[in-house]
Order: C-alpha cells, then sequence, then structure tokens
C-alpha cells in the first residue's frame, strides 16, 4: 500500500524558514516522480513543485519560485520542501503527492501556519 | 498558464439522481503524439485529502465506483455521476498535467438535495 506521510509544518513568523518532509513506503520510491501542492484554508488545491525520480528535473511555481527548494534522498525515501522568506498567503496545507502523470497518491498533508 | 475553468460552483442533486461537473481549459490538454488528454478528476471529501477519481481524461482510477464516469477531449470534459450516493457529498476538481504549472479547476460542491 502506498503510504506518504507528511511532517515539519507548523506555526512560522513571516520572512521565516521551514522544511517539509515526507516519507514513503510501500512502492518503488527511486523510480516515482513526486510532487508538492498546497490548499489554503477554505480555498483550493495549487500545485507547488515537482521532483523527477534522480532530482535531475525540478519545476516551480511561479509564487514560490526563489523561495522555496524541493529535493530528495531517494536513500531514506524521503522529499522535502525548503521553505524560506514566508509570507502570510503560504499559510495552507501541503500535501505530498507521488505522480509520474496523473497524482495517484496523495498524503494526509501538514499544515503550515505564517502569522506574527 | 493553463487556466482550468469548472461549472458550476456548487451543485445540489437527490439521492439517486445524476449529476455532472464541467471542466473547460483555456488551451488543449490533449498530446497528439500518444493521443492522451492529460486530465484528471479528483474527489476531496470533508476533512479529507484528495482523492484521484478518473485519469486520462476518461479512466477511473483504483477502485472508484463504475457510477462514476468521464468525458471529453481537447479543451471540454466532463465527470458525470450516474446516481448519486451519500457518500459522495465533497469538492470535486479537475486538473491538468499536460504542462507545468499544473493547475486545478476552482473546484465543485457537491451536496445532497
Amino acid at each position: 500500500e502506498v503510504q506518504l506521510v507528511e511532517s515539519g509544518g507548523g506555526l512560522v513568523q513571516p520572512g521565516g524558514s521551514l522544511r517539509l518532509s515526507c516519507a514513503a513506503s510501500g512502492f518503488t520510491f527511486r523510480s516515482s516522480w513526486m510532487h508538492w501542492v498546497r490548499q489554503a484554508p477554505g480555498k483550493g488545491l495549487v500545485w507547488v513543485s515537482r521532483i523527477n525520480s534522480d532530482g535531475s528535473t525540478i519545476n516551480y511555481a511561479d509564487s514560490v519560485k526563489g523561495r522555496f527548494t524541493i529535493s530528495r534522498d531517494n536513500a531514506k525515501n524521503t522529499i522535502y520542501l525548503q521553505m524560506n522568506s514566508l509570507r502570510d498567503e503560504d499559510t495552507a496545507v501541503y500535501y505530498c503527492v507521488r505522480g509520474v502523470a496523473w497524482f495517484d497518491s496523495w498524503g494526509q498533508g501538514t499544515l503550515v501556519t505564517v502569522s506574527s | 498558464d493553463i487556466v482550468m475553468t469548472q461549472s458550476p460552483d456548487s451543485l445540489a442533486v437527490s439521492l439517486g439522481e445524476r449529476a455532472t461537473i464541467n471542466c473547460k481549459s483555456s488551451q488543449s490538454v490533449l498530446y497528439s503524439s500518444n493521443n492522451q488528454n492529460y486530465l484528471a478528476w479528483h474527489q476531496q471529501k470533508p476533512g479529507q485529502p484528495p482523492k484521484v477519481l478518473i485519469y486520462w481524461a476518461s479512466t477511473r482510477g483504483s477502485g472508484v465506483p463504475d457510477r462514476f464516469s468521464a468525458s471529453g477531449s481537447g479543451t471540454d470534459f466532463t465527470l458525470t455521476i450516474s446516481s448519486l450516493q451519500a457518500e459522495d457529498v465533497a469538492v470535486y476538481y479537475c486538473q491538468q498535467y499536460y504542462s507545468t504549472p499544473y493547475t486545478f479547476g476552482q473546484g465543485t460542491k457537491l451536496e445532497i438535495k
């Protein structure tokens, strides 16, 4: 069974940093493309970033480019999202998602709150 | 960026009746080399993460009941629930994976009438 477990969310002040992690199990992680998708409270889904199986292809939404960094450690079956210069509008539940094309598995999400 | 627009924003349907949700993309998501539409539908029940219902515009995901069906090509797509059940109350999102940034529709909230 595919399992994606996010961690690292919490309350952070504007301008601060946070690193999210997503531990994967139940599938061949090193062969899988992975994504981060976020959802602000009461709002819709927004794709944030993706990384291919070996980390050589990475893409970001314009809203986070230059502030967020996605990475992965295939030995630990984990992806990360380093979030710097956080803004109020980054407040959201962040989901870890698997998918080389469509998004076939979603984690439960971790809440990031940016507030002073 | 490809803009995805769903209609309606909300929908109330009686149990056992048909529910239809539409999705329009600002440009075609049909990839000519493999004749596939890079379009998925996701269901998000209250308090839960989303779950994929449909991919390649019309292929049901694993374990998805056959009352869910989808169709369309190019820029116009439809999700149909043939006989609404109580457990289908959710927000439904279409999403294109044709090109980054991947984009979602704004969501359609489906309720019981």
